[in-house]
């Protein structure tokens, strides 16, 4: 089993959508979490970190459920330049960033 | 400009050959990190290093070596390449562990023939 896993979909929502992505971890003993876009195989850049009590930057919003072990990320308002790859990671032990092979988002007009 | 420079951007390289990657950062980040990234396999960890000498194994790192002298620089070396090392290459950096961001080089295209 991956470490961490995520639906490759494409998810493809016409603009205005509200879309939400789930990411599972394996390690129970993880404690940090990240989304990080990552457009047309450009360097993966951070989206939000993921704190236990949820947290929203603007339209996007990230949770995480440490019993089901996943996370979450909810976009509303989908704009055209949101579409990209998603990456869910995770920091299972110190110094290793482990990530998941991404969600792709295509919005379209 | 600070952040993670790799070079070169892209190669094509006969089977066998030796080759190194390289990658600098000027952030003064203790941690360092290798990554290759397939399709459909996204990235996975070849080497990393938390601090100036001493590195560690990721998911993927037979046939890879890495060095860290020192803090800015962190060379990854395939002594002998093989078709299958044919992926992108990033290089990230991070100020302590993985519980901070990751800052990214922009990739190195390899194409092992």
């Amino acid at each position: 089993r991956k470490e961490v896993e995520q639906d490759p979909g494409p998810f493809n929502v016409p603009e205005g959508a509200t879309v939400a992505f789930n990411c599972t971890y394996s390690n129970s003993a993880s404690q940090s979490f990240f989304w990080y876009r990552q457009d047309c195989r450009k360097e993966p850049k951070l989206l939000m970190s993921v704190y236990s009590s949820g947290n929203e930057d603007g339209r996007f919003t990230a949770q995480l459920n440490r019993a089901s072990q996943y996370i979450s990320l909810l976009i509303r308002d989908s704009k055209l330049s949101d579409s990209a790859t998603y990456l869910c990671v995770v920091n299972p032990t110190p110094y290793k960033l482990i990530f998941g092979s991404g969600t792709r988002l295509l919005v379209r007009p | 400009i600070a952040g993670i420079t790799q070079a070169p951007t892209s190669q094509i390289l006969a089977a066998g050959r030796r080759m190194t990657l390289r990658c600098t950062q000027d952030m003064r980040h203790n941690a360092m990190y290798w990554y290759r990234q397939d399709l459909g396999l996204g990235l996975r960890l070849i080497h990393y290093s938390n601090t100036a000498g001493t590195t560690g194994k990721g998911e993927v790192p037979d046939g890879y070596s890495v060095s860290r002298a020192n803090t800015d620089d962190f060379p990854l070396t395939l002594a002998s390449a093989v078709p299958s090392q044919t992926s992108v290459y990033f290089c990230a950096s991070t100020r302590q562990g993985g519980d901070t961001e990751a800052f990214f080089g922009q990739g190195t295209r390899l194409t092992v023939v």
